[in-house]
């Protein structure tokens, strides 16, 4: 069985200030996908990342996909009350007759005014 | 665009009862899934379907059925209600393998008494 394990946990902060997420694992992966989820609502797909080394930029968003693929990170800047939510990775394998996704637990952030 | 509807949004259940979540797409996505979603433990696949008259058990199928006799709807079916099946239930879609980036609805709360 292939884990993700995400940290922090939960994570609260004031407007403005950076941080960053983790989504580790020692299983490779072929891609790995970013949600962000609002209270009653859905995940929502924010970036997929494929390729060992790379980094996608959405606005104040920053993505890595470890060299090896077998861990990814977040990094928000400036962070601002709109960026508050439950972050989740998921890891993917593409070929053969697995059709599964692997989340992590998640990432609870608020970021407070 | 409606992408993936959920119904009911919220349902309270006695133990023993049985019910049928619904699940629609219209974006005529091949892969469809349903997953739980309970605190602390993040989305957990039930059953999946990679088409149409396909299904296969995900990581924790005990207890719901499903069946996909059309591409659009795949139904979750509870057949004798435990408390234990009180989550948040998400269905989600992709375009045609199960690693694709996935379409959530916006998920039925159900407790189960």
């Amino acid at each position: 069985t292939q884990l993700l394990e995400q940290s922090p946990q939960f994570l609260s902060i004031q407007e403005g200030e950076n941080l960053t997420v983790y989504c580790n694992s020692s299983s490779v992966f072929s891609s790995l996908q970013w949600y962000r989820q609002e209270p009653g609502e859905g995940p929502v797909l924010l970036v997929t990342v494929v390729t060992g080394g790379e980094v996608k930029k959405l606005k104040r968003l920053t993505f890595q996909f470890g060299d090896a693929r077998k861990d990814s990170s977040l990094h928000i800047t400036a962070a601002q009350p709109g960026d508050t939510g439950l972050y989740l990775c998921a890891g993917a394998n593409s070929g053969g007759s697995n059709y599964k996704l692997t989340f992590g637990k998640g990432t609870l952030l608020t970021v407070n005014p | 665009n409606a992408g993936v509807t959920q119904t009911p949004k919220f349902q309270v259940l006695k133990t023993g009862q049985s019910m049928t979540l619904q699940c629609a797409q219209d974006m005529n996505h091949e892969y469809m899934s349903w997953y739980r979603q309970d605190p602390g433990m993040g989305l957990r696949l039930i059953h999946y379907s990679v088409g149409a008259g396909i299904t296969d058990q995900g990581e924790v199928p005990n207890g719901y059925n499903v069946s996909r006799s059309t591409t659009e709807d795949f139904p979750l079916r509870l057949l004798s209600a435990a408390p234990s099946q009180t989550s948040v239930y998400f269905c989600a879609s992709s375009k045609s393998q199960g690693w694709q980036p996935q379409h959530f609805g916006d998920g039925t709360r159900l407790s189960i008494l």
